[in-house]
Formats: structure tokens, C-alpha cells, sequence
């Protein structure tokens, strides 16, 4: 158990439609980091919040959107959904963001989206 | 930009056997490498990981050594066993990448028989 949380662990939904992914970082982590693995792309980095702030951004499509709130968890928001959003989609946390060249990320257990 | 190339799967070994992955980087700065390992149905976890030029990682028997003049970092185990039977990621971390995301390899499945 890597101590990050992700809800739900599945969602199933159709095109055009919204969801809201969830997730909480380790205890004192500040930094949260959003991925989406899928079979075409493979793991891709999509959005980084540390305390609460966006520092990086990946290859986030403009439908997707992000925020960290102060008590530090943080949801990822999929918009205008499209059958290729179907995919696996990672949170992982940090402890801090200034070192984070050598700091190791720990992952939560993912919420696999699935658009029909 | 940066990039990570791993050999491609999927890779099945009987047990015991000798493991290697092979996985090479390009990088702009000083990249932090890491392997991640996925099982069936689960998130990624923290194999190993080095930082640094020269410094070997290792954990539950398997090692990798950061080498900069051949620009890879290949996972190797002496002896695998089913247990191991994963997907692997090679990934690095870089003072070029904005954030210090981790910039990912496609990922070597392996399966490891009886």
C-alpha cells in the first residue's frame, strides 16, 4: 500500500459526458502528479500541483482540467468525454517539489475510465 | 527532449532464469533514473532507482546501474521467479523536465513460467 488513494476505482460513462477523478496524497506530501496510461499513448504525464498551486504541465488536453485544494488532495476533471479518454489514470504524490529531480513518486492504485 | 527506450515484450523466462531488460535514455541535464514494476490489476511501484552517474540500484534482488558514457540503466535479476511476473517501466526525472514529472518507457512485460 503506497498511501495514496484514488476514487472511484472504475467509472463507466458516455461521450460527451463529465467526470471528476479523486485523489489524496500520502500524509505530508505536497506534490501530486496526474498520469493517464492508455494501450496507444502508454503513461503519459498530464498535470503537477504542489500545495495547491499548478507547477507543470504535461500533455493535458484542454478538456481536462486539475486543481489541489488546502487540504491537499486533488481531483482531475475530464470534460466533453471522447471514446479515446478510455484509459487508466494515475495519481502519484511527492514529498516536496524543489529536490524532486531525485524524489521517488508514489502511486495510487488508479480509477480505470471507460467511455462508451 | 527527453526520452526512455526499453526493449520490447513481452519477455518469458522459466524460472530462475537470468533477467535483463534493457533500457537507454536521452536527457538533457542530470536525470534521476527509476524502474517502476506494475502487477496485474494494480498501480506502479518503486523497484529501484538511482541518481546519480555510477550508482547502482537495488531491491528484492534485482539491480540496475546508472551509466552515463552508454546512456542506459538495464534491469537485471539472477534469478527470476513467477512472483515476478509484471509489466516494468524504466523512467527518468530531469532538470530539463519542468516539474519533474516522470518520463516513461512503453514498459517490458514479463512472464515467468514454472
Amino acid at each position: 500500500d503506497s498511501g495514496v488513494t484514488q476514487t472511484p476505482k472504475h467509472l463507466i460513462t458516455a461521450t460527451g459526458q463529465r467526470v471528476t477523478l479523486r485523489c489524496s496524497p500520502r500524509s505530508g506530501d505536497l506534490s501530486v502528479y496526474w498520469y493517464q496510461q492508455s494501450l496507444d499513448q502508454g503513461l503519459q504525464f498530464l498535470i503537477q500541483y504542489y500545495n495547491g498551486e499548478e507547477r507543470a504541465k504535461g500533455n493535458i488536453l484542454e478538456r481536462f482540467s486539475a486543481q489541489q485544494f488546502p487540504d491537499l488532495h486533488s481531483e482531475l476533471n475530464l470534460s466533453s468525454l471522447e471514446l479515446g479518454d478510455s484509459a487508466l489514470y494515475f495519481c502519484a504524490s511527492s514529498a516536496s517539489w524543489p529536490s524532486g529531480r531525485q524524489e521517488t513518486q508514489y502511486f495510487g492504485p488508479g480509477t480505470r475510465l471507460l467511455v462508451l | 527532449g527527453d526520452s526512455v527506450t526499453q526493449m520490447e515484450g513481452p519477455v518469458t523466462l522459466s524460472e530462475e532464469a537470468f533477467l535483463t531488460i534493457n533500457c537507454t535514455y536521452t536527457a538533457t541535464g542530470y536525470p534521476s533514473l527509476f524502474w517502476y514494476v506494475q502487477y496485474p490489476g494494480e498501480g506502479l511501484q518503486l523497484l529501484l532507482k538511482a541518481t546519480k552517474a555510477d550508482d547502482k540500484g537495488s531491491n528484492k534482488g534485482f539491480e540496475a546501474t546508472y551509466r552515463k558514457e552508454t546512456t542506459s540503466f538495464h534491469l537485471e535479476k539472477g534469478s527470476v521467479q513467477v512472483s515476478d511476473s509484471a509489466v516494468y517501466f524504466c523512467a527518468l526525472t530531469s532538470n530539463s523536465n519542468s516539474g519533474y514529472a516522470l518520463n516513461f518507457g512503453k514498459g517490458t512485460s514479463l512472464l515467468v513460467t514454472p
